[in-house]
């Protein structure tokens, strides 16, 4: 199951409200995560099954879709937001993930 | 502190061997499907392999790329995941990062290593 993200790459101020999609190339359910990394570090856990958010993660990022559209949405872009984006799907293998979203401020 | 700490990575030449080691810390390692995740420099995730637990007769799972080459074992007595890689190519040169896979069904990697950089080159 192939994801393609969009945009690959967005530029935006403090307290834009921001939105990346993921689409799959075969219905997914809701078997969908969404993780976020920083350069040299490990991904981290932002929403999993689309739209419930991980424990500590805060709560101006949110999911939704199921099937074969996503989106994650950060409602308030913040300074330590700015990071890599990616999707993950959960529902069969090969399990794979999206190509990113940079996301600068 | 609940952590995964990677070993094991290097400088290996084309067609050579690696082992990697991946020890758990504060959670109850036997308890999860264990994963290895790679990432190209520069470039995105590329999910490896699982392996399951007891429970599931440890058995596993591998990505097309490297099926037959790498072998990925645990030992819960010592709350420890390996990937044994074998026939490396250049095209194996990634961070390779050891996860858990969170309990629920199709539960999403909710912990992460901090990652062991391997080199294929001559």
């Amino acid at each position: 199951i192939q994801l393609t993200q969009s945009p690959s790459f967005l530029s935006a101020s403090v307290g834009d409200r921001v939105t990346i999609t993921c689409r799959a190339s075969q219905g997914i359910s809701s078997y969908l995560a969404w993780y976020h990394q920083k350069p040299g570090k490990a991904p981290n856990l932002l929403i999993y099954s689309a739209s419930i958010l991980q424990t500590g993660v805060p709560s101006r990022f949110s999911g939704s879709g199921s099937g074969t559209e996503f989106t994650l949405t950060i409602s308030s872009l913040q300074p330590e937001d700015s990071a890599t984006y990616y999707c993950q799907q959960l529902n069969s293998f090969p399990l794979t993930f999206g190509g990113g979203t940079k996301v600068e401020i | 502190e609940v952590q995964l700490v990677e070993s094991g990575g290097g400088l290996v030449q084309p067609g050579g061997s690696l082992r990697l080691s991946c020890a758990a810390f504060g959670f109850t390692f036997s308890d999860h499907y264990m994963e290895w995740v790679r990432q190209t420099p520069g470039k995105g995730l590329e999910w490896v392999g699982r392996i399951r637990d007891k429970g599931h007769s440890y058995t596993t799972e591998y990505a097309a790329s490297v099926k037959g080459r790498f072998t990925i074992s645990r030992d819960d007595s010592k709350s420890s995941l390996y990937l044994q890689m074998n026939s490396l190519t250049v095209d194996d040169t990634a961070v390779y990062y050891c996860a858990r896979r969170a309990i629920p069904t199709r539960g999403p990697f909710d912990l992460w290593g901090q990652g062991t950089m391997v080199t294929v080159s001559s």
